[in-house]
């Protein structure tokens, strides 16, 4: 799976956008972008994913660059309960066997600032 | 509908014993992974069962064991405790397709190990 580099820490007024991004530079074509956040002493959530066009859910929007070397992760009216460890993940596909694994990084830890 | 769930939450061990840990995955899903979280190296994976099967494993000692009985439930097992095991023990469930499906991991709230 290849590498990804998140800034360690970030910063967010509750009820603005936050916009957290993802290097994934040596990502290759068959390479999911995933994220999953983990609040304190929680497993970690789901968010959302994508493979190379933009995603949206409940809970937030996926940006992924043309090139897909790059995400962003949108949360878009963040809120103290959005407090947590952000993790960008790219997890490969294999088509006849499946690919559980998730390989985490350190994350960015997101505080949201009343 | 219900969540993964993990038992023990929390657990204290006394370093050379052993301890097997339980995770019952969501309803319907075939895979079950482990992971183990420490302040030091963070999130690992440990190893993924999927239809009895261990599928996929990460770098760790033969200490660490597993299974998963037909219904999906898994367990982890860990011999010869040491202190370096103390950890957030997480367990993931997800449906684990294969030929093109590609799924999400619903993760349990984990077991805490205390080794002394």
């Amino acid at each position: 799976d290849a590498k990804t580099t998140q800034p360690p820490s970030m910063d967010c007024a509750e009820g603005r956008a936050a916009n957290l991004p993802c290097n994934h530079s040596t990502i290759s074509g068959n390479e999911y972008v995933y994220w999953y956040r983990q609040i304190h002493s929680q497993g970690p959530q789901y968010i959302i994913h994508g493979l190379k066009n933009n995603e949206t859910n409940e809970m937030a929007s996926l940006i992924i660059t043309e090139d897909r070397k790059s995400s962003t992760l949108i949360l878009p009216h963040a809120t103290l309960r959005d407090t947590a460890v952000y993790y960008c993940i790219a997890r490969s596909w294999e088509s006849n066997f499946g690919n559980e694994k998730l390989t985490f990084g350190t994350g960015t830890r997101l505080t949201i600032i009343p | 509908k219900a969540g993964v769930t993990q038992t023990p939450r929390y657990l204290i061990k006394t370093r050379g014993q052993q301890v097997t840990l339980s995770c019952s995955p969501i309803s319907g899903h075939r895979s079950v992974s482990w992971y183990q979280q420490t302040p030091g190296q963070g999130l690992q994976f440990l190893f993924e069962y999927f239809s009895e099967t261990q599928r996929n494993k990460g770098n760790f000692p033969g200490r660490f064991s597993g299974r998963q009985f037909s219904n999906s439930r898994s367990e982890m097992n860990v011999s010869t405790l040491e202190l370096g095991d103390s950890a957030l023990y997480l367990c993931a469930s997800s449906l684990g397709g294969t030929g093109g499906m590609n799924t999400e991991a619903f993760f349990g709230q984990g077991t805490r190990l205390t080794v002394v």
